[in-house]
């Protein structure tokens, strides 16, 4: 069985500053993690995945994520947050079958 | 890179009225189509899963006759909210993921479905 938990159902920063969107998950099985982003009204938006390999993985509008097995996480972050990040964002674990649990999801705020 | 369409992207119709929802996968065959409810301010809830030429498979406490799945090829998948209410509106959003492996999911922009 696998599960999801991000911690912080909302987070705000000012732009310039860190992003950091905590992801922890529960797997039997060697993980796939994914990050997507869901901007009011519209579906989701792939950022990065991880799968097997290197496990800092860069995605797009300049986030990255690691993962770490020691600690099951798989935190997403930014150096520098911009007006345009303001948005939900939502981790997800996988197995090989696709099977994709959800995270409740992050909505992050980025203040002028 | 893939992309997933859905349409409407926005219904509203009255009670009792039947609604159909289109993804089309529009760069890649979608072996399996996923179909997601996601309700205000809450995380995606799946509903079934399609795979093309056979039944979905529905998740537990989701009502097959009340949300019927058709994946009759490998680039469309349709639900058909029937004899919508009120308590039917909602924001859902579809999926759709390729043979390969480690592919993730790549997902539609979803249709918001207000029921009068």
């Amino acid at each position: 069985a696998q599960s999801v938990t991000q911690l912080g159902s909302h987070v705000s920063v000012s732009e310039g500053a860190l992003v950091l969107l905590r992801c922890n998950y529960s797997s039997s099985v060697p993980p796939y993690l994914f990050w997507y982003v869901q901007y009011p009204n519209q579906g989701l938006q792939l950022l990065l995945k991880y799968t097997t390999g290197a496990t800092l993985v860069k995605g797009i509008n300049g986030f990255e994520a690691e993962f770490k097995k020691s600690e099951t996480s798989f935190h997403l972050t930014k150096p520098s947050a911009h007006m345009s990040d303001a948005a939900e964002y939502f981790c997800v674990v996988s197995d090989r079958n696709n099977d994709m649990r959800f995270g409740a999801g992050t909505r992050l705020t980025v203040k002028p | 890179g893939a992309v997933v369409s859905q349409h409407p992207s926005r219904v509203i119709c009255k009670s009792g009225t039947s609604v159909k929802i289109e993804c089309r996968s529009l760069d890649f065959q979608a072996t399996t189509m996923f179909w997601y409810r996601q309700f205000p301010k809450q995380s995606l809830m799946l509903m079934a899963t399609s795979n093309e030429g056979s039944k979905a498979t529905y998740e537990q406490g989701v009502e097959k006759d009340k949300f019927l799945i058709n994946h009759a090829s490998l680039t469309l998948s349709t639900l058909t909210v029937t004899s919508a209410h009120p308590e039917d509106s909602s924001f859902y959003i579809c999926s759709a993921r390729d043979g390969r492996d480690n592919q993730p999911q790549h997902f539609g922009d979803g249709t918001r479905l207000s029921i009068l």
